[in-house]
């Protein structure tokens, strides 16, 4: 089993609609998560971070179940400029090393 | 402030040769990890730096690969003898290390394509 497993999509959608991703991983231990953009053939940018109480920035919101171990990113109102591939982040263990999930790709069309 | 920079942006190599790929990490990030993004496919750990603790080379693919970083500056990735299957994107990336933030934050990468 993957530490980190998402759906790779894609996530067809129209602008203006609601979509959202989920990401299970294994680590049990891990205690910081994260959400990374990457758009086609540039580097991986932070999103978000993802903390126990759920968190919202702007039209983004991401939350964390511990008990069933996934974390969700739900984005609002889609734009265009959305269009993105969505990497779920999580560290290994007690320790600051970050294990990538494969992504989610997100195609927003007009 | 600068961000992670990281040097050639291409290279283009003939199978057989060595490559040598900088980073320059964010000025006071402690940590710094390199990464492999092969096409269509998710992020390779490679290796990981941390001040003046021993490197955790647990991703290095062979020994070919080896890494090396001058105190809290300035890493190299270098890849001897390189074969096909080492092309892919290079990927830097560098992080503070607080107690409560782990976030890592990427250079633009290197594109290897090995011929």
């Amino acid at each position: 089993r993957k530490e980190v497993e998402q759906d790779p999509g894609p996530f067809n959608v129209p602008e203006g609609a609601t979509v959202a991703f989920n990401c299970t991983y294994s680590n049990s231990a891990s205690q910081s998560f994260f959400w990374y953009r990457q758009d086609c053939r540039k580097e991986p940018k932070l999103l978000m971070s993802v903390y126990s109480s759920g968190n919202e920035d702007g039209r983004f919101t991401a939350q964390l179940n511990r008990a069933s171990q996934y974390i969700s990113l739900l984005i609002r109102d889609s734009k265009l400029s959305d269009s993105a591939t969505y990497l779920c982040v999580v560290n290994r263990g007690a320790g600051n090393m970050l294990t990538f999930g494969g992504g989610t790709r997100l195609m927003v069309k007009p | 402030g600068a961000g992670v920079s990281q040097s050639p942006s291409n290279k283009v190599t003939e199978k057989g040769k060595d490559v040598e790929l900088r980073c320059d990490p964010i000025s006071g990030h402690t940590a710094l990890y390199w990464y492999r993004q092969r096409l269509g496919q998710g992020l390779e750990f490679l290796i990981y730096f941390q001040g003046n603790s021993a490197p955790d080379k647990s991703g290095l693919p062979s020994d070919r690969f080896s890494a090396e970083r001058t105190g809290e500056s300035v890493s190299t990735l270098t890849i001897q003898r390189t074969q096909q299957e080492d092309s892919a994107v290079y990927l830097c990336a560098s992080s503070l290390l607080t107690a409560v933030s782990y976030e890592q934050y990427f250079g633009p990468g290197t594109r290897l394509t090995v011929t």
